[in-house]
């Protein structure tokens, strides 16, 4: 089955530290999507790729970096720039072809200790 | 810009009452409308959609009816479950923004049996 692999699914940083978390899609969907979500509130956007090697920055990008160097892969960094990074990370795919809607993975539980 | 207001929560219903959560939209051209439903720890799942005006997405018994005139999207179920217990996102995605989708801020429900 198709789907969308987000990984950890726990993982927890030091102050300081740099951490990546992992979206793999095998959906053959084009563009993918980084989300924050904290306790209580919606989906706030932070990166977005339509097409391999591009991406954009969403409305939160500042303490984050991505790369799409592979159509399924878009993975998502958190450095130490990012001041509050505890909260859940979704990645999300979708077909630049077909108005299906979003397709999300499980998500990450981001958590500074 | 494009948007969706999305009724606040959270909502405490008792089992089988009858559920409505509020959703209106703005957008700049033909948007198609879902709704996204995520369970405690998890991402969010398409609940259902609907791509042009007058359609209703349906889907485990939750109903919406895209209202071109109000602008809206409320969804509705006649009977709802202990299980239903969710938080339920109302969002739009609009071809000419491309095709990038703008979420409401999540509604809590609770069902209590």
């Amino acid at each position: 089955d198709g789907g969308i692999t987000q990984s950890p699914k726990y993982l927890f940083r030091k102050e300081g530290q740099n951490v990546t978390l992992s979206c793999e899609q095998n959906l053959n969907h084009d563009a993918m999507y980084w989300y924050r979500q904290d306790p209580g509130q919606g989906l706030r956007l932070i990166y977005y790729s339509q097409i391999v090697n591009d991406f954009q920055k969403g409305d939160i990008a500042e303490g984050y970096s991505v790369s799409r160097e592979k159509k399924e892969s878009f993975p998502l960094t958190v450095t130490s720039a990012q001041k509050n990074p505890t909260a859940f990370y979704l990645c999300a795919s979708s077909s630049n072809r077909e108005m299906r809607g979003y397709t999300f993975g499980s998500g990450t539980r981001l958590t500074v200790v | 810009g494009d948007s969706v207001t999305q009724m606040e929560g959270p909502v405490t219903l008792s089992e089988e009452a009858f559920l409505t959560i509020n959703c209106t939209y703005t957008a700049t051209g033909y948007p198609s409308l879902f709704w996204y439903v995520q369970y405690p720890g998890e991402g969010l799942q398409l609940l259902l959609k609907a791509t042009k005006a007058d359609d209703k997405g349906s889907n485990k018994g939750f109903e919406a009816t895209y209202r071109k005139e109000t602008t809206s999207f409320h969804l509705e179920k006649g009977s709802v479950q202990v299980s239903d217990s969710a938080v339920y996102f109302c969002a739009l995605s609009d071809r000419f923004a491309g095709n990038q989708f703008y979420f409401g801020t999540g509604t809590s429900l609770t069902v209590i049996p």
